[in-house]
């Protein structure tokens, strides 16, 4: 079993519509991150976070430490939110990488 | 946010040639350094934690002599690829840590672009 769990692995939506993706984790953290990676291959950081909630825009990422779970929303979604979305965490100084999940948003 | 630079972004190689990769920090010091490895649709894969000033940390598996890394100061970090084949082909993109050195808690990690390597 990955000790970074995301759900699903392949999500399609209209646009418009509210999107999340969810990850577990079965470790120990100190914080968590959500990164989105484009086809071109580079990586952004979107969040990181070690309590409770954040939001940046469109984007809205929560985490229940308790749970050891973490969600990523996407609100009023649009075909640039098309990427693959990748949940980490930081585990004894370094990031331990769930498998992403792979989101198409069609016109 | 912090940049990170790769560069090139994207190579081909003769096999048997050596690649060299340059990860740069470009408006704040890293004292740690990430790199990592992505085959097409999975993960990243961590390959060693380079330190400035001293040698690297591989992760079990990677070959230390096939994959040198130097952290030569504390804006930019080099991966050189030896003795290139074709099964190194991959995606390698490298991380900066602006924590601030040994001592301080963890922040964040930032990015680089990432280095497309594909060896004939």
């Amino acid at each position: 079993k990955n000790e970074v769990e995301q759900s699903p692995q392949n999500l399609t939506a209209q646009e418009g519509e509210f999107i999340t993706i969810n990850c577990s984790y079965s470790v120990g953290i100190s914080a968590l991150h959500w990164l989105q990676q484009h086809p071109g291959g580079g990586i952004v950081s979107l969040f990181m976070l070690s309590s409770g909630k954040k939001k940046h825009g469109r984007l809205i990422a929560t985490i229940n430490i308790q749970e050891k779970h973490s969600s990523l929303h996407i609100t009023a979604s649009h075909p640039r939110d098309s990427a693959v979305y990748i949940c980490a965490v930081s585990h004894t100084d370094k990031l331990i990488f769930g498998t992403g999940t792979r989101l198409q948003v069609f016109p | 946010g912090a940049v990170v630079s790769q560069h090139p972004s994207r190579v081909i190689c003769k096999s048997g040639t050596s690649v060299k990769i340059e990860c740069r920090s470009l408006d704040f010091q890293a004292t740690t350094m990430f790199w990592y490895r992505q085959f097409p649709k999975q993960s990243l894969m961590l390959m060693a934690t380079s330190n400035e000033g001293s040698k690297a940390t591989y992760e079990q598996g990677v070959e230390k002599d096939k994959f040198l890394i130097n952290h030569a100061s504390l804006t930019l970090s080099t991966l050189t690829v030896t003795s290139a084949h074709p099964e190194d082909s991959s995606f390698y993109i490298c991380s900066a840590d602006d924590s601030g050195g040994p001592g301080y808690s963890y922040n964040e990690q930032f990015f680089g672009p990432g280095t497309r390597l594909t060896v004939l």
